[in-house]
């Protein structure tokens, strides 16, 4: 079965650019969630999904959104970028997060660096 | 502000040792604990996670969950250095947002 696929794996923009990140979970997973990874906060959790709906959010300004699709597949979305926004970018699939006792299984990630 | 709250390190363990892991959760509500492993530059991959009271063992790791203290610990056996890795603790709480701690560094020395 293949895993948890991000893309692209790396990117690179400029301040005040937008920027769009694609995972496509594990098939049969239906919840995704994203999280952002710096060195300074660790892993920080954005926003989860399921069924194509928002149902968690994480502390983040509204400038990072995202989107589930019907096939399960989600993007995020962040305007307005700042240099602060560098990180990497994980995504997470899991098949029902809402039990509790779902594992959440990790993409490759996006490196996304903002100039 | 809910939060999971690990120690740094780095812990120096020599191979062949037992390497042990802390890790404590203020959400008294959170039901699943679980510890990834991440290898530098890579993602973080599942360990093992733990919904009960007491120690869960698969193979080389235990993992263990005291609710009462808030407190969930990975004990690692025979340490190898390819266990050389940050550990990840990681608490669903009650709003079922999987919360990490900053994570373990762990030093593995042959």
């Amino acid at each position: 079965k293949a895993g948890v696929t991000q893309t692209p794996r790396y990117l690179i923009k400029t301040r005040g650019q937008q920027v769009t990140l694609s995972c496509s979970p594990i098939s049969g997973h239906r919840s995704v969630s994203w999280y952002q990874q710096t060195p300074g906060q660790g892993l920080q959790f954005l926003f989860e999904y399921f069924s194509e709906t928002q149902r968690n959010k994480g502390n983040f300004p509204g400038r990072f959104s995202g989107r589930q699709f019907s096939n399960s597949r989600s993007e995020m979305n962040v305007s307005t970028l700042e240099l602060g926004d560098s990180a990497l970018y994980l995504c997470a699939s899991s098949l029902f997060l809402s039990s509790g006792s779902d594992e959440q299984f990790f993409g490759p990630g996006t490196r996304l660096t903002v100039l | 502000q809910k939060e999971v709250e690990q120690n740094s390190g780095p812990l120096s363990v020599p191979e062949g040792a037992i390497a042990s892991l802390n890790c404590t959760y203020s959400d008294r509500g959170s039901q699943s604990f679980f510890w990834y492993r991440q290898y530098s530059g890579k993602s973080p991959e599942l360990i093992m996670f733990i919904y009960s009271n007491g120690d869960k063992e698969d193979g080389r790791f235990t993992a263990q969950l005291n609710k009462a203290s808030q407190y969930v610990s990975l004990l690692i056996r025979d340490s190898q250095p390819s266990d050389s890795a940050t550990y990840l603790c990681a608490v669903m709480d009650s709003s079922y947002k999987l919360i990490f701690g900053s994570g373990t560094r762990l030093l593995v020395r042959p």
